[in-house]
C-alpha cells in the first residue's frame, strides 16, 4: 500500500508562473486536505474536500484553488505563483469520520523566486 | 470555530527527565484531539488521540496526554525522554459536524545528552 502520495518532491517556481500539485491516495478515503508548513506557524489548511465532488476553503485559501479529480485524487494549484508561497506542502487523507488518523503524503517543497 | 494553542515553540529536556509538552484547545463543538510528531523531512505520523473514551490517552513511543475539559488541555508526556524522541510535535483538533482538521504550530523538543 501506498498511502498517500504527492508529486512532485522539489519544485522551484519563477515568480508569476503555475503549476499543479498532485496527490493521491489508495486507502479509499472520503476526506482529503492540503496543509502548508512554514517555520514557526505549524501547518495551515488551505483547502478540504469532505468527499468526492466538494471542496471548501481552509485557513489560508488566498492564491490556491483545488480539484478533487475522484475519490483518489486532490490536487492544488497555484495560478501565478508568489514568493509568498515558497513552502512545504502537504496532503493528507483521512476516513472521513473525525476521530480517525490523517494519513500524510511526504510533502512537496516548493520554492518561488 | 476550532483552534488549538501549543506553549513553546522550542522546549530541550535531558535525557531522562520527563517530557511535558502544552497544549490548549478551543472548539464549539465536542472536541477530537490529536498529537502528531514529525521526523526531519518527513510527514506526520500519529502518536495518539483523544476521542472521548477516557480521558487519559496512552500513544506509541511511552507518550500519553491527558484530556481536561476544564482547564481546555490536552498536554503530552513521557515520563523519560530518549535521545530519539528528538522531533516536532504538533497537537490537532476536529470535531464531529466539521471536517476541518487543524494543527497548532507545534513544539520542537531537543534532548540533551
Amino acid at each position: 500500500n501506498a498511502g498517500v502520495t504527492q508529486t512532485p518532491k522539489f519544485q522551484v517556481l519563477k515568480t508569476g508562473q503555475s503549476m499543479t500539485l498532485q496527490c493521491a491516495q489508495d486507502m479509499n478515503h472520503n476526506s482529503m486536505y492540503w496543509y502548508r508548513q512554514d517555520p514557526g506557524m505549524g501547518l495551515r489548511l488551505i483547502y478540504y474536500s469532505a468527499s468526492e465532488g466538494t471542496t471548501d476553503k481552509g485557513e489560508v485559501p488566498n492564491g490556491y484553488n483545488v480539484s478533487r479529480l475522484n475519490k483518489r485524487e486532490f490536487s492544488l494549484r497555484l495560478e501565478s505563483a508568489a514568493p509568498s508561497q515558497t513552502s512545504v506542502y502537504f496532503c493528507a487523507s483521512l476516513l472521513g469520520e473525525m476521530n480517525t488518523e490523517a494519513f500524510f503524503g511526504q510533502g512537496t517543497r516548493l520554492t518561488v523566486v | 470555530a476550532q483552534s488549538v494553542t501549543q506553549l513553546g515553540s522550542h522546549v530541550s529536556v535531558s535525557e531522562g527527565a520527563l517530557v511535558l509538552l502544552r497544549c490548549n484547545y478551543s472548539s464549539s463543538v465536542p472536541p477530537y484531539l490529536f498529537w502528531y510528531v514529525q521526523y526531519p523531512n518527513q510527514g506526520l505520523q500519529l502518536l495518539l488521540k483523544y476521542t472521548s473514551a477516557a480521558t487519559l490517552v496512552k500513544g506509541i513511543n511511552g507518550f500519553e496526554a491527558e484530556f481536561k475539559k476544564s482547564e481546555t488541555s490536552f498536554h503530552l508526556t513521557k515520563p523519560s525522554a530518549h535521545m530519539s524522541d528528538a522531533a516536532e510535535y504538533f497537537c490537532a483538533v476536529s470535531g464531529s459536524g466539521t471536517y476541518k482538521y487543524i494543527f497548532g504550530t507545534g513544539t520542537r523538543l531537543k534532548v540533551l545528552a
